[in-house]
């Protein structure tokens, strides 16, 4: 069975910290992991993963993957208040049909104080 | 930006009643998703979607469940005979040929009473 572990579950920091999030993984047939915020409602994409060692960077936000240890981290610098929110780790595994479904860990609650 | 819409944000309904739950995907995307997540749990698929049939499906998605685009805009997810632990928030999801990132609509939250 496909497993996505994130931690830390719960983080709590101040504005202007800088905060280390991550997802270890265990797939059969791995294609790619992708990052999501949800604040109130849906999941927003923030990064799709699928190569070891090629960092992704928007803004103040980047993640990189590790296909040999299985894991990924998500990196937040200068957080701000709105920085606020779960994120999400899920994982697509290759079925052969096209359309995989993903597999998400429980999500990391980051709550940034002024 | 093009999104994913889902209608209604908010369904109430009584056990055993049928339930249609609606989605319009992003409009170039061809594959098709549905999640959901119980309070406080994880996000969990249910099915996907692509050229008309059911590509791929989880545990969960049994015969009470089913989908169709009944067009070329919209994707429904119908529950037969809802039971309480159907409560739940319902995402609706696509992804393009390409990229295969999967992007989220708002949500329908169900509640079976």
């Amino acid at each position: 069975e496909d497993k996505v572990v994130q931690s830390p579950l719960s983080l709590v920091v101040h504005e202007g910290d800088t905060v280390t999030l991550n997802c270890s993984y265990e797939v059969t047939n791995f294609r790619s992991l992708l990052w999501y915020k949800q604040e109130k409602k849906a999941p927003t994409f923030l990064f799709m993963l699928t190569s070891s060692g090629i960092e992704k960077k928007s803004g103040r936000l980047s993640s990189i993957l590790d296909k040999k240890e299985l894991f990924s981290i998500l990196n937040i610098t200068a957080t701000q208040t709105g920085d606020s929110a779960i994120y999400l780790c899920a994982v697509e595994a290759l079925s052969g049909g096209g359309a995989d479904g993903l597999t998400f860990g429980k999500g990391t609650h980051l709550i940034i104080q002024p | 930006e093009p999104e994913v819409t889902q209608t209604p944000s908010h369904q109430v309904t009584q056990m055993g009643q049928e339930v249609i739950l609606r989605c319009v995907p992003i409009s170039n995307h061809l594959y098709f998703y549905w999640y959901r997540q119980i309070l406080g749990q994880k996000v969990e698929f249910l099915v996907s979607f692509y050229n008309n049939e059911i590509s791929e499906k989880s545990e969960i998605f049994d015969d009470q469940f089913s989908v169709e685009r009944p067009d070329g805009s919209n994707f429904t997810l119908k529950i037969r005979s809802t039971k309480l632990e159907d409560s739940a928030m319902y995402f609706c999801a696509s992804s393009d040929l390409i990229a295969y990132e999967q992007y989220f609509g708002p949500g329908t939250r169900l509640t079976v009473t």
